[in-house]
């Protein structure tokens, strides 16, 4: 199937831990986004990166560090993890047809 | 700065009903703009896509329509089923980036 895919779907963890969310898209698109919903349901974008390059960089705490091997590729690490981070975080890619999401990730901080 | 928002934020109508989603941006220099659907829990379902030098895009029950000069897009919906029971979401791409500004979203209700 041809997707944005992101793993994992739920990530339930105490505060302070550091924890990874991987995303992969095998659409053959070259830009590659990360997206906050909050509770309120507002799409926030985080990062972006076309090629490997990160071309936007929005502000956020230097605790979230996105990281692209290939084009293909985007995952997004948290550190010291708090409780205001809990949200659903959005992996999506696009080409000159629009945006494809991935299905979300729960992040819940406890 | 771009914005979007999305008038109204909540709309419940009788099964059948055609109906209006509106989204304002405050920036005419769009590259493009892009309707999603949202259900509970789940992920984005990409609906239209209208590229900056179209008036309108068409799927099935769908229209789409673009007015840059006046900032805004309507999302129509023809003939309204409880299944089209989500919340709506339009984005605009900020001309010369790859960034998309997504509105405020309106949750529709469909009743049977």
């Amino acid at each position: 199937d041809t997707a944005v895919s992101q793993t994992p779907k739920y990530l339930v963890t105490q505060m302070g831990n550091d924890k990874s969310i991987k995303c992969e898209q095998n659409l053959g698109h070259d830009t590659m986004y990360w997206y906050k919903q909050d509770s309120k349901k507002f799409l926030k974008i985080m990062f972006s990166y076309n090629n490997k390059e990160l071309i936007i960089n929005e502000t956020v705490p230097n605790r979230f560090s996105p990281k692209s091997p290939d084009k293909a590729h985007l995952n997004l690490h948290i550190n010291s993890l708090e409780l205001g981070d809990s949200a659903v975080y959005f992996c999506a890619s696009s080409s000159e047809d629009g945006y494809t999401f991935g299905s979300g990730t729960r992040l819940t901080v406890v | 700065k771009q914005e979007v928002t999305q008038i109204p934020a909540a709309l419940s109508v009788p099964e059948g009903e055609n109906l209006v989603l509106n989204c304002s941006f405050t920036d005419s220099a769009i590259y493009n703009l892009q309707w999603f659907r949202q259900d509970p829990g789940k992920g984005l379902t990409s609906l239209l896509l209208i590229q900056s030098s179209q008036r309108e895009q068409t799927s099935g029950r769908l229209n789409a329509s673009l007015d840059k000069s006046s900032g805004r897009s309507t999302l129509y919906i023809a003939a309204s089923q409880p299944g089209d029971s989500a919340t709506y979401l339009c984005a605009a791409r900020v001309g010369g980036t790859y960034k998309y500004i997504f509105g405020t979203g309106t949750r529709l209700k469909v009743l049977a």
